[in-house]
């Protein structure tokens, strides 16, 4: 049973409009979510995070939005640049951080010049 | 600061046989998770360890092992090599346990089984 779903495996956008990912996740005991950003042959690298607390977190181009009652998140890019073209995984973790991280099986982004 | 290293890169075995992957985490972090990465199927959970202890373990068969030492450098087994096994496996470090601690990931080791 998959707890963590990112149901787009892909998602194609021009150079300098707005991306959203989504993600949804089915296990109300998720209280902290993260995104991860993954290149070809390099491992993801941590890019934003949100906790339950919170609804919206933002890091500069990025930002997370969480709709606990949907049990959904997204996360915008604006604008979005050729060099965020990598797959993305939405990762959830329960228990105040003491559970291991769950990820989604990740949404590849592709953005055109 | 130098990030996690895994070796090696690529790792080409047979069925039924076994093989062993290195993690040297980030210095100063004392927790190391494994995860495996399969096309289409996103990151499985394998194991983590704090300070040499398991303290989470995944869905996986017993033939999937790990330990970590005193310096935190950490070792995953597998034994019994079977096709399915051919994957991408990665290894994380963080300073702290659990999912509050952002993991710092490795390139990860390709093992491509025969």
């Amino acid at each position: 049973d998959q707890q963590v779903k990112q149901n787009s495996p892909s998602l194609s956008v021009q150079e300098g409009r707005i991306s959203i990912l989504n993600c949804d996740y089915t296990n109300s005991m998720f209280d902290y979510f993260l995104w991860y950003k993954k290149y070809p042959a390099e491992g993801p690298t941590f890019l934003i995070s949100i906790s339950s607390i919170k609804d919206k977190n933002e890091d500069g181009r990025f930002t997370v939005f969480l709709n606990k009652s949907a049990k959904h998140l997204s996360l915008h890019i604006v604008p979005s640049q050729p060099g965020d073209s990598a797959v993305y995984f939405c990762a959830a973790s329960a228990d105040s951080g003491n559970t291991p991280l769950v990820f989604g099986k990740g949404t590849r982004l592709s953005v055109i010049a | 600061k130098a990030g996690v290293t895994q070796t090696p890169r690529y790792l080409i075995k047979t069925r039924g046989q076994q093989v062993t992957l290195s993690c040297s985490p980030i210095s100063g972090h004392r927790s190391v998770s494994w995860y495996q990465q399969t096309p289409g199927q996103g990151l499985q959970f394998l194991f983590e360890y704090f300070s040499e202890t398991q303290r989470n373990k995944g869905n996986f068969p017993g033939r999937f092992s790990g330990r970590q030492f005193s310096n935190s450098r950490s070792e995953m087994n597998v034994s019994t090599l079977e096709l399915g096994d051919s994957a991408l496996y990665l290894c994380a470090s963080s300073l702290g346990f659990g999912g509050y601690s952002p993991l710092h990931f490795g390139n990860g080791t390709r093992l491509t089984v025969t």
